[in-house]
């Protein structure tokens, strides 16, 4: 298995809602990211967890909230978000980044 | 700091002919870097990635890159486009720490009938 599914595919959600995303790979890879993406821009990192521990967090506002609770899933909670906050959220990951990422196809947010 | 920069944004071309889309880098350290091609409502896929040896690098789909030291460049080309290559196409570097990847602003490449 050379994949990371991400579920769900879209999400509307209202800005007093909590809902969560899943990333789930079976490579093995020791390191799992979070991006976020809004259009026509880069993806921006959010998180890293490395052997499932958070290490990098790019001063993500708490509202999003990540979690790992085994080395092969990876969610991303979202609670109380703002209409910036719809994007694509891309998750990805690597044994190492010298190897390259792995993507998911990623989940298309939109905050209403 | 790590960086890297692509100078269009946008790369219109006609099918069957050659492209090069342009990416230049600064570092700090030891320098590593990748080609990443996004399809309209995709993840992003790795296309060929320079770490050490030649600096002709070939990749899927045809596409191949040059490392450039003296010009800190890293451009990527493919001598015949199809219809299929119009993607965002992102150019990547290591971090310091090299712990993660930084992605470029990206150049769109759209390939005209």
């Amino acid at each position: 298995d050379t994949e990371v599914t991400q579920t769900p595919k879209h999400l509307v959600m209202g800005m007093t809602n909590k809902k969560s995303l899943k990333c789930e790979q079976h490579m093995g890879h020791r390191a799992m990211y979070w991006y976020k993406q809004k259009a026509k821009k880069p993806p921006e990192l959010m998180f890293v967890y490395s052997y499932e521990k958070l290490s990098i967090n790019e001063s993500v506002p708490s509202r999003f909230s990540p979690e790992c609770p085994n080395s092969s899933l990876l969610n991303l909670h979202l609670h109380a978000l703002q209409p910036e906050d719809s994007a694509l959220y891309l998750c990805a990951s690597s044994q190492d980044p010298l190897h390259g990422y792995t993507f998911g196809s990623g989940t298309r947010l939109t905050v209403v | 700091a790590q960086s890297v920069t692509q100078l269009d944004s946008q790369v219109p071309v006609f099918e069957e002919a050659p492209v090069e889309l342009r990416c230049n880098y600064s570092s700090s350290v030891s320098v590593y870097l990748f080609w990443y091609v996004q399809y309209p409502n995709q993840g992003l896929q790795l296309l060929l990635k320079y770490l050490s040896g030649s600096t002709l690098v070939k990749g899927i789909n045809g596409f191949e890159a040059e490392f450039n030291k003296s010009q800190t460049s890293f451009h990527l080309r493919k001598p015949s486009v199809h219809i299929s290559d119009t993607a965002e196409y992102f150019c990547a570097v290591i971090g310091s720490a090299y712990d993660k990847v930084i992605f470029g602003p990206g150049t769109s490449l759209s390939v005209i009938p």
